[in-house]
């Protein structure tokens, strides 16, 4: 099981640039997630999906774009990429199950200049 | 504003002593309480949860006490060892999709 796998793991961008982060995972999760860290404030919620087709903002969705075709992928889009984009970007994935905790990725670490 | 409040930030202790983190939090909808444990260059991985309903729970060297009354829970490693330094997060999950809210996070090293 690969879990939950996140491309890029590094990325540089130019303001003004856009990008995608990729997301999947094979454990059939119907919960996805995106989160920001950024050092010293703890994960930030940016977008989340409770299946295919149904996304909502989290708590810091101001930049950034996602969709939900399918079960398996969750990608984040930068439009217009900015310095106070740079973060490391987590994806994560749980079941609807009460109790069960998230599996992350390994992190995608942007950094805008 | 849903907030989780994570306490100390930073943290040292020596091999065999007692790490404690505690987290305070203000929105009584929260349901479900996790640790997550994080290497660097990692994401972070569950470590061990409580419900509300639970005063504590304690998985091997680990440790969850939860003050309902208080709003606050705390984390505690016994015999911390040198591969227990990492960053540590708590986090409270509310709504219908599970979302989780997370404390600002504590380092700990674990000293020889």
């Amino acid at each position: 099981n690969a879990g939950v796998t996140q491309t890029p793991k590094f990325r540089i961008l130019k303001i003004g640039q856009s990008m995608t982060l990729q997301c999947t995972q094979d454990m059939n999760h119907n919960y996805m997630y995106w989160y920001r860290q950024d050092p010293g404030m703890g994960l930030k919620l940016i977008y989340y999906s409770v299946g295919a087709g149904i996304t909502d903002k989290g708590e810091v969705p101001n930049g950034y774009n996602v969709s939900r075709s399918t079960t398996e992928d969750f990608p984040l889009r930068l439009e217009l990429a900015a310095p106070s984009q740079t973060s490391v970007y987590f994806c994560a994935s749980s079941s609807a199950g009460f109790g069960d905790g998230y599996t992350f990725g390994s992190g995608t670490r942007l950094t805008v200049v | 504003q849903q907030q989780v409040k994570q306490s100390p930030q930073s943290l040292i202790v020596q091999k065999g002593g007692i790490s404690i983190i505690n987290c305070a939090y203000e929105n009584t909808a929260f349901d479900y309480f996790p640790w997550y444990q994080q290497f660097p260059g990692k994401g972070p991985a569950l470590l061990i949860a409580i419900r509300p309903d639970v005063s504590e729970k304690k998985e091997g060297r680990f440790t969850i006490s939860f003050n309902k009354s208080a709003k606050q829970f705390s984390l505690h490693i016994m015999d911390s060892q040198p591969g227990d330094s990492a960053t540590y997060f708590c986090a409270a999950r509310t709504g219908t999709a599970s979302k989780l809210t997370f404390g600002t996070g504590t380092r700990l090293q674990v000293t020889l």
